[in-house]
């Protein structure tokens, strides 16, 4: 049982720049979560999918898109990379309550 | 939105001592209470939680109480370790038909060998 994998682990991009993040769980997970954490700031939801077919916006939406492509995976596309969107992302997946979240993608936009 | 409200925001105890965080939220619909631990450089990992139906919960040197009239919930750490030494997120429910968890800004606790 790997749980929640990420990739890429770290990521450097340019400014206006595209890029896909993958997050995959095996835990037959109904619901999924992307996060953003940055510095101070605590965990900060970007979208989530409650259940396969569905994604719905989150805290901070803007500059993000998603796909849940089956139940197992989840992925996070920036369209076009902004400095601000510099940050540690989160995958999650959650069955009922407890969330459990992938190992993390190191993102830095110049 | 839930609004969340950690204090303190860092933390500092010798080891051996007691840690208390609090958690302050604003939707009195709010039925989940669970808190997260993440060590530095990895993931989130929950460590204790709560429901709405009971005040207190323990698991070995870590309790959480809840005070649902007053909208906050705390966690407890009794004789504290260097491997107590993180970041501690409370993350309320909001809202009682999603899973959506909101977090705080974190607490880091340092214990002080």
């Amino acid at each position: 049982n790997a749980g929640v994998t990420q990739t890429p682990k770290f990521q450097v991009l340019k400014t206006g720049q595209s890029m896909t993040l993958q997050c995959a769980q095996d835990m037959n997970h109904n619901s999924m979560y992307w996060y953003r954490q940055d510095p101070g700031m605590g965990l900060r939801l970007i979208y989530y999918s409650a259940s396969e077919g569905t994604t719905d916006k989150g805290e901070v939406p803007n500059g993000y898109n998603v796909s849940r492509l089956n139940k197992r995976e989840f992925s996070l596309r920036l369209e076009s990379a902004a400095p601000s969107q510099t940050s540690v992302y989160f995958c999650a997946s959650s069955l009922g309550d407890t969330q459990y979240f992938g190992p993390g993608t190191r993102l830095t936009v110049l | 939105g839930e609004n969340v409200e950690q204090h303190p925001s860092t933390l500092s105890v010798q080891e051996g001592d007691s840690a208390v965080i609090k958690c302050t939220y604003s939707d009195s619909a709010s039925n989940y209470f669970p808190w997260y631990k993440q060590e530095l450089g990895k993931r989130p990992q929950l460590i204790i939680d709560i429901r709405s139906n009971v005040g207190e919960k323990k698991d070995q040197r870590i309790a959480v109480t809840l005070n649902k009239t007053a909208k906050h919930f705390s966690l407890h750490i009794t004789e504290t370790q260097p491997e107590d030494s993180a970041v501690y997120f409370c993350a309320p429910r909001g809202w009682a038909g999603s899973y959506q968890l909101t977090f705080g800004k974190g607490t880091k606790l340092s214990v002080i060998p």
